[in-house]
């Protein structure tokens, strides 16, 4: 299985501020990467496909960048809205595997 | 629009077999994507369980392989999960996710729809 490693694993940040994510794979895994955002009991929702594809209706304060291992989510001017854990994904090989989620806090 | 909808027990006693069923909407399940379940234990991540096509092909996590069936019903629109020989740490809330397809010659894999999640307690 491919391992998918975030970090850090919780954040605190304020209105306004730039907040970067960042996600490892335990093996090359090109762009087949993808995050999520997941608000408390809710059902995660896709955010960035491809490792830097914005997803429909995503405000475009979201971004991803990064190929092979390492990869990264910013979010240029955190929201109120923003404030959720956010989970990455390998889309290389089944089976599909997670990162642990990284909670912005307040 | 496609919509999931989770349905099945909330509560199922130790050692008994998880049933549940997620319902398509707004599109055919006959489609070029796979549906996907998906777990998340009070508290911890996302854990996949495994995946179905339309045509009935299935891949699943390891872990859970030797206790997991997933089906698709094409008449009811709808695919299904099974979990057998359930314990306090298959306890979680399940979700239904679409796993879109992009590509003609790489595929990218992504899930794009997801249902609401239900809440099942071993107990």
């Amino acid at each position: 299985d491919i391992q998918m490693t975030q970090s850090p694993s919780s954040l605190y940040a304020s209105v306004g501020d730039r907040v970067t994510i960042t996600c490892r794979a335990s093996q090359n895994i090109y762009t087949y990467f993808n995050w999520y955002q997941q608000k408390p009991g809710k059902a995660p929702e896709l955010l960035i496909y491809t490792a830097s594809s914005l997803q429909s209706g995503v405000p475009s304060r979201f971004s991803g960048s990064g190929s092979g291992t390492d990869f990264t989510l910013t979010i240029s001017s955190l929201q109120p809205e923003d404030f959720a854990t956010y989970y990455c994904q390998q889309g290389y090989s089944t089976p599909w595997t997670f990162g642990q989620g990284t909670k912005v806090e307040i | 629009q496609v919509e999931l909808q989770e349905s099945g027990p909330g509560l199922v006693k130790p050692s008994g077999t998880l049933s549940l069923t997620c319902a398509v909407s707004g599109g055919p399940i006959s489609t070029n994507n796979w549906w996907s379940w998906v777990r998340q234990p009070p508290g911890k991540g996302l854990e996949w369980i495994g995946e179905v096509y339309h045509s009935g092909s299935t891949n699943y996590s390891p872990s859970l392989k030797s206790r997991v069936t997933i089906s698709v019903d094409k008449s009811k629109n709808q695919f299904s999960l099974k979990l057998n020989s359930v314990t306090a740490a298959d306890t979680a809330v399940y979700y239904c996710a679409r796993v879109f397809i992009m590509g003609t010659v790489d595929y990218y894999y992504y899930m794009d729809v997801w249902g609401k999640g239900t809440t099942v307690t071993v107990s």
